[in-house]
């Protein structure tokens, strides 16, 4: 049973359009973030939320609108996109946001902009 | 300067060897870290987490860590073919974010 899933795992689009990646977790932890991993291998955080509830916002495109309905589920909208948001997502959860505990990350979306 | 910095190798070791993995970090404030592997086109996952100076065991790892000169270091002994994968090194840093460093890629020679 996946503990923090993310759909779609693919996702391949034109510049312009406007999509979604959602993320599910069920490992009852209170955080969730999204990261993103450019062509460089370089895992950067994005957002954090704790219990439904905004915590860290990086400097990142407001093109890019997380949502938290619950605790348990974290998605990430992208309008307009760019060629520059190609990248691999990878949405991860923890017990909390204390810092002092690991992170489990689901299996990333690639999103590829053409 | 970077918050967590690698270099990125890759880092070529043989069969049975140690391989030696290091990451300095710039937070002085920073309370935990935590080494992750990543295999080509999977996800990040943790192998080790250390809080304390000194060294932490577990297996064939061994996390270093020296708060005084911003430095973790993992070190794999009697490494396989299967430890080749890309290793993370991430900090708890700046208000409870975990920050990642780009990445050591490591490579065991069979």
């Amino acid at each position: 049973d996946t503990a923090v899933s993310q759909t779609p795992k693919y996702l391949v689009t034109q510049m312009g359009n406007d999509k979604s990646i959602k993320c599910e977790q069920n490992l009852g932890h209170d955080t969730m973030y999204w990261y993103k991993q450019d062509s460089k291998k370089f895992l950067k955080i994005m957002f954090s939320y704790n219990n439904k509830e905004l915590i860290i916002n990086e400097t990142v495109p407001n093109r890019f609108s997380p949502k938290s309905p619950d605790k348990a589920h974290l998605n990430l909208h992208i309008n307009s996109l760019e060629l520059g948001d190609s990248a691999v997502y990878f949405c991860a959860s923890s017990q909390d946001y204390s810092g002092w505990v690991e992170a489990f990350f689901g299996q990333g979306t690639r999103l590829t902009v053409v | 300067q970077k918050e967590v910095e690698q270099n990125s190798g890759p880092l070529s070791v043989p069969e049975g060897a140690i391989a030696s993995l290091n990451c300095t970090y710039s937070d002085r404030g920073s309370q935990s870290f935590f080494w992750y592997r990543q295999y080509s086109g999977k996800s990040p996952e943790l192998i080790m987490f250390i809080y304390s100076n000194g060294d932490k065991e577990d297996g064939r790892f061994t996390a270093q860590l020296n708060k005084a000169s911003q430095y973790v270091s993992l070190l794999i002994r009697d490494s396989q073919p299967s430890d080749s994968a890309t290793y993370l090194c991430a900090v708890n840093s700046y208000g409870n974010k975990l920050v990642f460093g780009a990445g050591t890629i490591l490579r065991v020679k069979s």
